[in-house]
């Protein structure tokens, strides 16, 4: 089975300073990893994924994850967060045959002036 | 912009009435999916279509029934739902297998 787990419920960092959501999973064998980010009443817009190769990976709004097979860890990083940033992140492991989609249970940012 | 469109964005609907929510994606991906989402928790997979095929159900009351009448579009026929319903109701589009899925913006379903 697979599994995904964000410690934190949430997330506060003031405008200008790093962004940091963390991720960490449990998958057999090579997992596939995404970033999404939701805002209020909207659907989720795809952020970033890892297959292979380069353990950073950059996506999309300035965000990068590292991925870290040791820790199983993919953490989502910004290196100054906007207010317009603040939402909520989720991450998600697909590995299992037939599409299978499994996500966090997601970490609410927020991003203050 | 998402090329992943879903009507309507809001729908109130009584215990017995019947409604339709409607998917529609212009990627020319193969499989398509639907998800339930609870306030400030992740989604949760209802139905996958792949090749217009039902490929996966996890195992969601028959008051839910999906269909897929082309490559393009996907519906979710609702009847008899019950109030712990009320939720947003996200459409996915993907290659299928390990690809990226793509949301639309979701349906506010409320039941009363």
């Amino acid at each position: 089975a697979q599994s995904v787990a964000q410690p934190e419920d949430q997330v506060n960092v003031a405008e200008g300073n790093p962004l940091t959501v963390k991720c960490t999973y449990s998958v057999s064998g090579n997992p596939y990893l995404f970033w999404y980010v939701q805002y209020p009443n909207r659907g989720l817009q795809f952020l970033l994924k890892y297959i292979t190769g380069d353990n950073l990976v950059k996506g999309s709004y300035g965000f990068e994850a590292e991925f870290n097979k040791s820790q199983t860890s993919f953490h989502l990083k910004k290196p100054s967060a906007l207010v317009s940033d603040s939402a909520l992140y989720f991450c998600a492991v697909n590995k299992a045959a037939g599409n299978k989609l499994t996500f966090g249970g997601g970490t609410r940012v927020l991003v203050k002036p | 912009d998402t090329e992943v469109t879903q009507t309507p964005k809001h729908l109130v609907m009584g215990m017995t009435n019947k409604k339709s929510l409607k998917c529609e994606q212009h990627m020319g991906h193969r499989a398509m999916y639907w998800y339930k989402q609870k306030a400030k928790k992740p989604p949760e997979l209802m139905f996958v279509y792949s090749y217009e095929k039902l490929s996966i159900n996890e195992s969601v009351p028959s008051r839910f029934s999906p269909e897929c009448p082309n490559s393009s579009l996907l519906n979710l026929h609702l009847h008899a739902l019950q109030p712990e319903d009320s939720a947003l109701y996200l459409c996915a589009a993907s290659r299928g297998g390990l690809e990226t899925q793509y949301f639309g913006p979701g349906t506010r379903l409320l039941v009363l």
